[in-house]
């Protein structure tokens, strides 16, 4: 069975400090896609990176940063220098393509606060 | 606008009663997937759709749910008979295929709530 845990449900942040946000999963399948998407308080999802399980390398993208390691299972999400709209709960996901069916799997998001 | 999009954005209805939620995916993605999300929690799976097809329900929670999608492009998810436990946010999402690199793009969703 396939697993996500944010264990981090709420993290508080002053504006300009940098942030990492921590993403474990769980599959025995060898192929794999992971995700990390924001919901804003208006509360739509949107799409921040995806990651397949043959590709370790990490990204940057202005702000933000992905680690992935497939040793630990872990696939972090840093943000440095946070700002306030950065305020939102992130979800971290993963997708499995075993048996011709593609799932996904969400964990149960981390709240970031960035407070001014 | 281009995205995808779900109606209505919320539903009040009464224990027992039969509702309707519909999904209009970005044009030209034949996946659509349909979650459920509760107060607190990720999005769940309930169900997607590869063209007309359910290539697999196994997340719908029990048969008082059931979802459409005739044409391979609108979707619709059915509930009956619903119940106080069924309140949450539906999800819709839709992808240009089911590859994994395909990205989901997520709709609005509708905030469904049972009295």
């Amino acid at each position: 069975a396939q697993k996500v845990t944010q264990a981090q449900t709420e993290i508080s942040v002053v504006e300009k400090e940098d942030v990492t946000l921590d993403c474990v999963y769980e599959t025995r399948d060898t192929t794999y896609y992971l995700f990390w998407y924001k919901q804003p308080p208006s509360g739509e999802l949107v799409f921040l990176i995806r990651r397949n399980s043959f590709d370790e390398q990490n990204e940057i993208s202005g702000r933000y940063s992905w680690n992935f390691q497939k040793s630990t299972s872990s696939f972090n999400f840093t943000i440095t220098a946070s700002q306030v709209v950065d305020s939102a709960v992130y979800f971290c996901a993963l997708l499995t393509q075993s048996g011709g069916s593609y799932i996904p799997t969400f964990g149960r998001g981390t709240s970031l606060i960035v407070h001014p | 606008g281009a995205g995808v999009s779900q109606t209505p954005s919320n539903k009040v209805t009464e224990k027992g009663k039969y509702v309707e939620l519909r999904c209009d995916p970005i044009s030209g993605h034949t996946a659509l997937y349909w979650y459920r999300q509760s107060l607190g929690q990720g999005p769940e799976f309930l169900i997607y759709f590869q063209g007309t097809g359910a290539a697999d329900d196994s997340g719908l929670p029990n048969d008082r749910f059931f979802a459409v999608r005739p044409e391979g492009s609108v979707s619709t998810l059915k509930i009956q008979r619903t119940e106080r436990g069924d309140s949450a946010v539906y999800l819709c999402a839709s992808s240009l295929t089911l590859a994994g690199m395909d990205t989901q793009y997520f709709g609005p969703g509708t905030r469904l709530t049972v009295l």
